[in-house]
């Protein structure tokens, strides 16, 4: 199974700062990577998928890069309901689908 | 717009099965897949399985081959994920998932189900 490593595991940030997650897979993927957003007690949102196409309805302020097996997820302007874990996760290689152990975003 | 709605918190004994169902509204429920994902008690993101109805082809992770079937019914827009031999390590909450964009990429999900195994 492909894995992924996400970095960093936790950091605090304050509203308005631009805020950089990581995410690496174990083998090349190209360009089949989401990132999801998730919140306390709430099921996971997709952001972006195919690496860096913004889901419909999700804020141009997040944005999604990378091929191959780095890929970062950026959040250009952090908003107050921006606090939550974010999941990158892989759909290259099936089965099974895997995702990053996560990064969650605290309020500094 | 797709809804998933699914059953509510169960609370099993060790050795025992569990049974969560999802059901859809919205979209054409054959014409989609649905996954399987679990999240333990503050830990990440799970892939156990997923059904393709128009088929009823179901495939599952290795890891929990054996353990979980994924069934669907057409005729109630309604996926099942049943889950035995139920260790403690199980406790956690299972969500379904449509299959968005792209195969694999889930842009609908269900509200999760709380399964908790304890003697």
């Amino acid at each position: 199974a492909i894995r992924m490593t996400q970095s960093p595991s936790s950091f605090s940030a304050s509203t308005g700062d631009r805020v950089t997650i990581t995410c690496r897979a174990s083998q090349g993927i190209s360009s089949y990577l989401a990132w999801y957003q998730q919140k306390p007690g709430k099921a996971p949102k997709l952001l972006i998928y195919a690496a860096s196409t913004l889901q419909s309805g999700v804020p141009s302020r997040f944005s999604g890069s990378g091929s191959g097996t780095d890929f970062t997820l950026t959040i250009s302007c952090l908003q107050s309901e921006d606090f939550a874990t974010y999941y990158c996760q892989q759909y290259y290689s099936y089965p099974p689908w895997t995702f990053g152990q996560g990064t969650k975003v605290e309020i500094k | 717009q797709v809804q998933l709605v699914q059953s509510g918190a169960e609370v099993k004994k060790p050795g025992s099965s569990v049974k969560v169902s999802c059901k859809a509204s919205g979209g054409t429920f054959s014409s989609y897949t649905i996954s399987w994902v679990r999240q333990a008690p503050g830990q990440g993101l799970e892939w156990m399985g997923r059904i393709i109805p128009i088929l009823g082809i179901a495939n599952y992770a290795q890891k929990f081959q054996g353990r979980v079937t994924i069934t669907a019914d057409k005729s109630t827009s309604t996926a099942y994920m049943e889950l035995s031999s139920l260790r403690s390590e199980d406790t956690a909450v299972y969500y379904c998932a449509r299959d968005g964009p792209y195969e694999g990429v889930f842009d609908y999900w269900g509200q999760g189900t709380l399964v908790t195994v304890s003697s």
